[in-house]
């Protein structure tokens, strides 16, 4: 069966500080792996995909098929990085599975 | 592009009525569309996957004769959510896939909050 789990419901870092969101997943096949975030009183949206091996506002993530994993990273993390970060898995015309989500926030 | 709009943004109604929402793509074709729901501060939680033309495919525990769902063009979904009660108050987001990319990638709406009284 298909599942995300972020184990961090809630991560604090100080302004310039590393920040790491870690993701985990299981999956059969080949997914596709996305990073949404949601800013204060604002909708969903793409943050990162792993197929496009993108940096988004400083922001990448790597699929680690050996571990599982796909976590977010950032070297130094920024006042407005604070939100809520989900994982997602999907694949093809399949429903994208959610975690349960990690809520940042960045400390001045 | 890729924009998913949503109507109402906010909607307060009486307990025992019905409220439709609507969810549109504005630059794309969905030919699948999500139904979630949030609690705050918490994660969404999937109610349905709307494909155009057909019955949508709600996830277990949500009632489908409550939370009604119709695809009628592949720009335009609707959830209407019939005899409102006061624990049906939410945040309920829709997003949409574009048919075209084959990706499972998903476009949000923004938001619609019922509050039933």
């Amino acid at each position: 069966a298909q599942r995300v789990t972020q184990p961090e419901k809630l991560l604090s870092v100080f302004k310039g500080a590393p920040v790491e969101l870690k993701c985990n997943y299981s999956y059969s096949g080949s997914p596709e792996l996305f990073w949404y975030v949601q800013y204060s009183r604002q909708r969903l949206q793409l943050l990162l995909r792993h197929i496009s091996r993108e940096s988004i506002k400083g922001f990448t993530a790597d699929l680690n098929k050996g571990e599982t994993s796909f976590h977010l990273k950032k070297p130094f993390a920024q006042e407005e990085d604070s939100a809520m970060y989900y994982c997602a898995l999907g694949q093809g015309a399949q429903k994208l599975v959610f975690g349960q989500g990690t809520r940042l926030t960045i400390n001045p | 592009g890729a924009v998913v709009s949503q109507h109402p943004s906010r909607v307060i109604c009486k307990s025992g009525t019905s409220v439709k929402i609507e969810c549109r793509s504005l630059d794309f074709q969905a030919t699948t569309m999500f139904w979630y729901r949030q609690f705050p501060k918490q994660s969404l939680m999937l109610m349905a996957t709307s494909n155009e033309g057909s019955k949508a495919t709600y996830e277990q525990g949500v009632e489908k004769d409550k939370f009604l769902i119709n695809h009628a063009s592949l720009t335009l979904s609707t959830l209407t959510v019939t005899s409102a009660h006061p624990e049906d108050s939410s945040f309920y987001i829709c997003s949409a896939r574009d048919g075209v990319s084959g990706s499972p990638e998903q476009y949000f709406g923004p938001g619609t909050r019922l509050t039933v009284t």
